[in-house]
């Protein structure tokens, strides 16, 4: 069992350009989220989502979009990078039923020049 | 909007003495509160849940406190090694699911 698992690990963009962070999961487990990390701030919720099929936005949504493309995979998408989304992204994944641990992937590192 | 707030500075430990992390929270009555660990270059960790209606959960060395009069949780580390150095997060559940951290502790033992 790899748990949750994100590609890349690491990646350097230019401003404006686009790109998908995948995440995908083999837990079977129906919440799914993305957050960024940045120094001094904690882990802020980008978006998440609570079932196939659906997805809500987080406290920092700006910049980009999600798609819940089954119950194994959910991906965030930069559609016109910027600097300020310079970040280490986290995907994770909530345990079901009364479950309420979060399982975190090893996160993607970016660097939007 | 809620808020969430971590010891501010590094703390400086030596190795077999306890550690003592506090997590402060305003505006929410989370239903429970968690705490994670952090390694450099790698994802959060689960360690412990305390529920809002508990007082005191024990793992092993580790123990956590949760007073919803105060809107505090203190985190012990008993014996401490320096295998515990690492950030240690706090979260509380904002409902649908959905965690807000505090911003991390830095924890170093000295051997």
């Amino acid at each position: 069992n790899a748990g949750v698992t994100q590609t890349p690990k690491f990646q350097v963009l230019k401003t404006g350009q686009s790109m998908t962070l995948q995440c995908a999961q083999d837990m079977n487990h129906n919440s799914m989220y993305w957050y960024r990390q940045d120094p001094g701030m904690g882990l802020r919720l980008i978006y998440y989502s609570a079932s196939e099929g659906t997805t809500d936005k987080g406290e920092v949504p700006n910049g980009y979009n999600v798609s819940r493309l089954n119950k194994r995979e959910f991906s965030l998408r930069l559609e016109s990078a910027a600097p300020s989304q310079t970040s280490v992204y986290f995907c994770a994944v909530r345990g079901g039923g009364a479950q309420e641990t979060q399982y975190f992937g090893p996160g993607t590192r970016l660097l939007v020049l | 909007s809620q808020k969430i707030e971590q010891n501010s500075e590094a703390l400086n430990i030596q190795e077999g003495k306890t550690a003592t992390l506090t997590c402060n929270y305003t505006n929410y009555s989370p239903a429970y509160l968690q705490w994670y660990r952090q390694d450099p270059g790698r994802g959060p960790v689960f360690l412990l849940l305390i529920r809002e209606n508990e007082k005191e959960k024990r793992k092993e060395r580790l123990k956590v406190t949760f007073d919803t009069t105060l809107k505090q949780s203190l985190f012990h580390i008993t014996a401490s090694q320096p295998a515990d150095s690492a950030t240690y997060l706090c979260a509380l559940d904002v409902r649908g699911g959905k965690l807000i951290f505090g911003q991390g502790t830095e924890l170093s033992v000295k051997p």
